[in-house]
């Protein structure tokens, strides 16, 4: 099984909602990745968790709250967001760091398409 | 932060014709990996090369890496209107705990039949 899968597929929320992106992978991958990507634009690299742990957030603002609740799960709790926030919300997996060497490659979900009205 | 440059942006090809696109980086990197995207779905890994590795074959695909130049090409032959995607390639740097991927800017290949 080399699928990860993301809930919703879609998902409108107003600015005061407080709504949660799902992820999960049963690869028996230790690292799980959010990323954000607008129209017509690369993937943008927000959270890293590594063997459960926060290991890289790129300055990502607060109202979007990351969470590894075990190794199969990466959650991502969304609050007060913004219309620019609207965008396809992508996870991934890989083997991790140290397992996986400098061959380690991220299997992507299809996205969660977030609109903020 | 966006890594490099992927160039051409656009290519638009016939079916059969040979697809080149080329990607520059910044910082070191311990492998390169190249991705396609199917409108605004999830990713799909290609191949990956790794920093010490100069040239890789998978079916159609070749990737050819320069770490001197920090570029490296990918070369879809044969082409097919199923290929039509866009196609990011992305950086990978040993960070404690993970890896830290940047993307390109991608780009956007047309086949017609």
């Amino acid at each position: 099984d080399t699928e990860v899968t993301q809930t919703p597929k879609h998902l409108v929320m107003g600015m005061t909602n407080k709504k949660s992106l799902k992820c999960e992978q049963h690869m028996g991958h230790r690292a799980m990745y959010w990323y954000k990507q607008k129209a017509k634009k690369p993937p943008e690299l927000m959270f890293v968790y590594s063997y459960e742990k926060l290991s890289i957030n790129e300055s990502v603002p607060s109202r979007f709250s990351p969470e590894c609740p075990n190794s199969s799960l990466l959650n991502l709790h969304l609050h007060a967001l913004q219309p620019e926030d609207s965008a396809l919300y992508l996870c991934a997996s890989s083997q991790g760091a140290r397992s996986g060497g400098n061959t380690d490659t991220q299997y992507f979900g299809p996205g969660t398409r977030l609109t903020v009205l | 932060s966006q890594q490099g440059e992927e160039d051409p942006q656009a290519l638009s090809i016939q079916e059969g014709e040979n697809a080149t696109m080329n990607c520059s980086y910044k910082t070191s990197i311990n492998n390169l990996q190249w991705y396609r995207q199917n409108s605004g779905r999830g990713l799909v890994h290609l191949i990956l090369i790794r920093s010490n590795e100069r040239e890789k074959h998978s079916g159609r695909l070749r990737v050819t890496l320069d770490t001197s130049k920090k570029s490296s090409s990918l070369l879809i032959t044969a082409s097919r209107a199923a290929d039509t995607a866009s196609y990011f390639c992305a950086t990978a740097n040993f960070n404690t705990g993970g890896f830290k991927t940047i993307f390109g800017a991608g780009t956007r290949l047309f086949v017609k039949a």
